[in-house]
Order: structure tokens, then C-alpha cells, then sequence
């Protein structure tokens, strides 16, 4: 059974740094892009970045670039976010995603980290 | 950059009556690449339809997807009390490479 595991949810402050986890199990990790996704309170989904742990390569929404770092472990199959100053705009929900190769569909989703980010 | 506008944004029926949601791009995107996505409140995301048309595992044949181009439908035959939530198109484009939402249509019961 396919598996995006997320870390548990997390309360800062403006200008702390976070890093929040996504592992996968029950497939190839490394043969699949993981990409995250942003929901804001109340509103809609946000692509914010993938990742294809096999090579590392990733990529980037405009939107976001700059203002989140995504990487992965393959070696125990976990994807990470991460911010170097949280604001708080930044405060949302974030999805990782597994996306298969050929469609580029978002087919496994985790259960979602919710950050909160206030003073 | 693609912008996939979904319409309408909020869609009030009855449970047993017939659902019709649009997702329309700004430019033509490949049918292979196009998904839509059911959310329910407090949960993430579920894979409903993906290359436009093709169900996903486990999804009930009442829901159905069509399209091409730049005009894209997703329909529910007769509404189910479980169907009523918001609803996603995506599409993937590989100029740069980009994944891309629409904004949502919720479905609520009237």
C-alpha cells in the first residue's frame, strides 16, 4: 500500500526557521516525482514545488522560488520542505504528493502538516 | 504560465441530481496531463480523474471527465451525499515544467 506520511503540525514564530517531512513507503521512491503543495485557510490548492528523489532534480513555481528549499532522502525515503525565515503568510496547510511519471498526476497524497506561524 | 479558471465556484444541487463542472486554460493543454481532484473538509486531496478522462482506482463510475484543448468537464451523474465538496481541475505543463491548479468548484446541497 502506498504511503505519504507526514510530520506532525507545527507552531513558530516569525523569522524561525522550519523543515517538515513527507516519507514514502510501499512503493519506488526514487521513481517517482514527490511535490508539495500550499492550502491557505479557506482557500485553494497551490503548487509549490517537486522533487524526483532519483536524481534530485526540482523544480520550482515562481511563485515560490526563493522562499522554500525542497529536497529528499532517498536513503530512508523522505521528501522535506523547508523555510529559513517563516512569515506569517506562510501559515497553511502543505501536502506532499506523489506524482506518477507518465500522467504527472498527483495520484498518493500525505495527510497534510499544518504550520502556523505567529508572534 | 497556464491559468486554468474553474467554473462556477459554487454549485448548489440536490442529492440524485446531475453535476456539471468546468475547468477552462488559458491555453491548450494536452488531455494527457489534465486531473481533477476531490477535497472533503478536513481532508487532503483524493485523485478523481486523470488524461481527462480515465478514473482513478476506486472511484465510482458516476463520475466522468471530457474535454480537450482548452475546455475541460467534469460531471456526477446523480449526486451522492458523499459528493458534496470542493473539486479540483490540474494540469501539468512541461514549458517550463509546471503543475498548475484551478481555483475550485464547491459543490454544495441545496
Amino acid at each position: 500500500e502506498v504511503q505519504l506520511v507526514q510530520s506532525g503540525a507545527e507552531v513558530k514564530k516569525p523569522g524561525e526557521s522550519l523543515k517538515i517531512s513527507c516519507k514514502g513507503s510501499g512503493y519506488s521512491f526514487t521513481s517517482y516525482w514527490i511535490g508539495w503543495v500550499r492550502q491557505m485557510p479557506g482557500k485553494g490548492l497551490e503548487w509549490m514545488g517537486i522533487i524526483y528523489p532519483g536524481d534530485s532534480d526540482t523544480r520550482y513555481s515562481p511563485s515560490f522560488q526563493g522562499q522554500v528549499t525542497i529536497s529528499a532522502d532517498k536513503s530512508i525515503t523522505t521528501a522535506y520542505l523547508q523555510w529559513s525565515s517563516l512569515k506569517a503568510s506562510d501559515t497553511a496547510m502543505y501536502y506532499c504528493a506523489s506524482a506518477s511519471g507518465s500522467s504527472k498526476t498527483f495520484d498518493y497524497w500525505g495527510q497534510g502538516t499544518l504550520v502556523t506561524v505567529s508572534s | 504560465e497556464i491559468v486554468l479558471t474553474q467554473s462556477p465556484g459554487t454549485l448548489s444541487l440536490s442529492p440524485g441530481e446531475r453535476a456539471t463542472l468546468s475547468c477552462r486554460a488559458s491555453q491548450s493543454v494536452s488531455s494527457t496531463y489534465l486531473a481533477w481532484y476531490q477535497q472533503k473538509p478536513g481532508q487532503a486531496p483524493r485523485l478523481l480523474i486523470y488524461g481527462a478522462s480515465n478514473r482513478a482506482t476506486g472511484i465510482p463510475d458516476r463520475f466522468s471527465g471530457s474535454g480537450s484543448g482548452t475546455d475541460f468537464t467534469l460531471t456526477i451523474s446523480r449526486l451522492e451525499p458523499e459528493d458534496f465538496a470542493v473539486y479540483y481541475c490540474q494540469q501539468y505543463g512541461s514549458s517550463p515544467p509546471a503543475w498548475t491548479f484551478g481555483q475550485g468548484t464547491k459543490v454544495e446541497i441545496k
